[in-house]
């Protein structure tokens, strides 16, 4: 089984509707990253979480600890979010940093 | 973007050859990253540095080594590459001795083994 498991691997929606993207862990961590990759493009950082919930613009990050669980919600979609998204998450170590563990990734396509 | 950089972008070579990536940051961050990305696979850690000299290995490590002999560049090497090793590469540095956990990536460096 995956450290880091995401849902859906993919999803396509039309303009404008709710986007959910879920992150689910096995392992203890110090934080947890959505990252958005666009096709043949570089990965950009769009959150960091340690608790609780951040907000973006359109976007919306929440982290529930106990469950080991984390949401990606995009509201108003836009042809332009139609990207990879993924979730890493740090292992808590004590203090290093060891670098992240990653889910597969939501292959997201946004419909005009 | 942190000031990273990756070179080569793009690499085509042949079986057994050695192969080095460089990347550079420019940001003095003391951690410092190799991922390979696969389809299928997604991104992996290959190998990490914690400093200067002090590096450590990932979940893909076999057939990889690392050098940092400076602050500002990660070697990744592949003594002999083979064909397994076609893949995208991203170095990435933490801002976690800035007491920060945001990770950068660079651009990325496809290579392709035949």
């Amino acid at each position: 089984k995956n450290e880091v498991e995401q849902s859906p691997q993919n999803l396509t929606a039309q303009e404008g509707e709710f986007i959910t993207i879920n992150c689910s862990y096995s392992v203890g961590i110090s934080a947890l990253h959505w990252l958005q990759q666009h096709p043949g493009g570089g990965i950009v950082s769009l959150f960091m979480l340690s608790s609780g919930k951040k907000k973006h613009g359109r976007l919306i990050a929440t982290i529930n600890i106990q469950e080991k669980h984390s949401s990606l919600h995009i509201t108003a979609s836009h042809p332009r979010d139609s990207a990879v998204y993924i979730c890493a998450v740090m292992r808590y170590s004590g203090g290093g940093a060891d670098g992240l563990t990653f889910g597969k990734g939501t292959h997201l396509i946004i419909q005009p | 973007d942190a000031g990273i950089t990756q070179s080569p972008r793009h690499k085509v070579t042949e079986t057994g050859t050695p192969v080095t990536l460089r990347c550079h940051q420019t940001e003095n961050h003391r951690y410092m990253y190799w991922y390979r990305q696969d389809p299928g696979h997604g991104l992996r850690l290959i190998h990490y540095s914690y400093g200067v000299k002090d590096t450590d290995k990932g979940e893909v490590s076999d057939g990889y080594s690392v050098s940092r002999s400076k602050t500002e560049d990660f070697l990744l090497t592949l003594e002999s590459a083979t064909s397994s090793q076609t893949s995208v590469y991203f170095c990435a540095i933490s801002a976690r001795d800035r007491g920060e956990e945001e990770q950068f990536f660079g651009p990325g460096t496809r290579l392709t083994v035949l």
